[in-house]
């Protein structure tokens, strides 16, 4: 079936720090979207990336499209505590979304 | 701002129960999803649901899962026979035109 596959599964970064992480799809995807889900939350979607090679900023995230629309990443520049959570990719096929294992980010002070 | 809401928050039942997940979708949205969690996994789609019928299920949604729209604001899934290994948190999300998913903040099903 369709998968997505998410690197790193962990992420645990100082206060400061940058870190990316990496989704990878073996077919095409129409799109990919980003979700964040905090300790006992729900997924919260943070962003859309449609065309290939797209990128878009939020702030101190970063979230790239590849261009074989196969790829994607979301890279966060100087981490706050605030970023704790884990970062779900998730490649939309049709109807459905297939989302990857997520990185589960700790950040130390 | 409008939000996808689901009840009960959590449910706990005997093995072999039936139970009855609802969701309210946000009001103007089209496409209807249900999604599962098991405890410190990913996120895995179960089912999508457009113009009141299904669009797509996943291998996990099999015969004893159903999908319905009683009416105009409800969305509910139903586990016929349920199993330890349904135990999980149920994610509904809706969306507009296929667009963006917005999820609702889930039921923790626990099955005894």
């Amino acid at each position: 079936g369709q998968q997505v596959m998410q690197i790193p599964q962990y992420q645990h970064v100082q206060e400061g720090e940058d870190f990316t992480t990496y989704c990878n799809s073996s077919t095409t995807l129409s799109n990919i979207q980003w979700y964040k889900q905090r300790p006992g939350g729900h997924p919260v979607f943070l962003i859309q990336l449609v065309k290939s090679g797209e990128v878009k900023k939020q702030k101190r995230l970063t979230f790239q499209f590849g261009e074989a629309k196969k790829n994607s990443s979301l890279h966060i520049t100087a981490t706050q505590t605030t970023d704790v959570g884990t970062y779900f990719c998730a490649g939309r096929y049709d109807y459905k979304l297939s989302f990857g294992a997520g990185t589960t980010v700790t950040v130390r002070a | 701002e409008p939000e996808v809401t689901q009840t009960p928050s959590h449910q706990v039942t005997q093995m072999g129960q039936e139970v009855i997940l609802r969701c309210v979708p946000i009001s103007n949205h089209l496409y209807f999803y249900w999604y599962r969690q098991i405890l410190g996994q990913k996120v895995e789609f179960l089912v999508s649901f457009y113009n009141n019928e299904i669009s797509e299920k996943s291998e996990i949604f099999d015969d004893q899962f159903s999908v319905e729209r009683p009416d105009g604001s409800n969305f509910t899934l139903k586990i016929r026979s349920t199993k330890l290994e349904d135990s999980a948190m149920y994610f509904c999300a809706s969306s507009a035109q296929e667009r963006t998913q917005y999820f609702g903040p889930g039921t923790r099903l626990l099955v005894l």
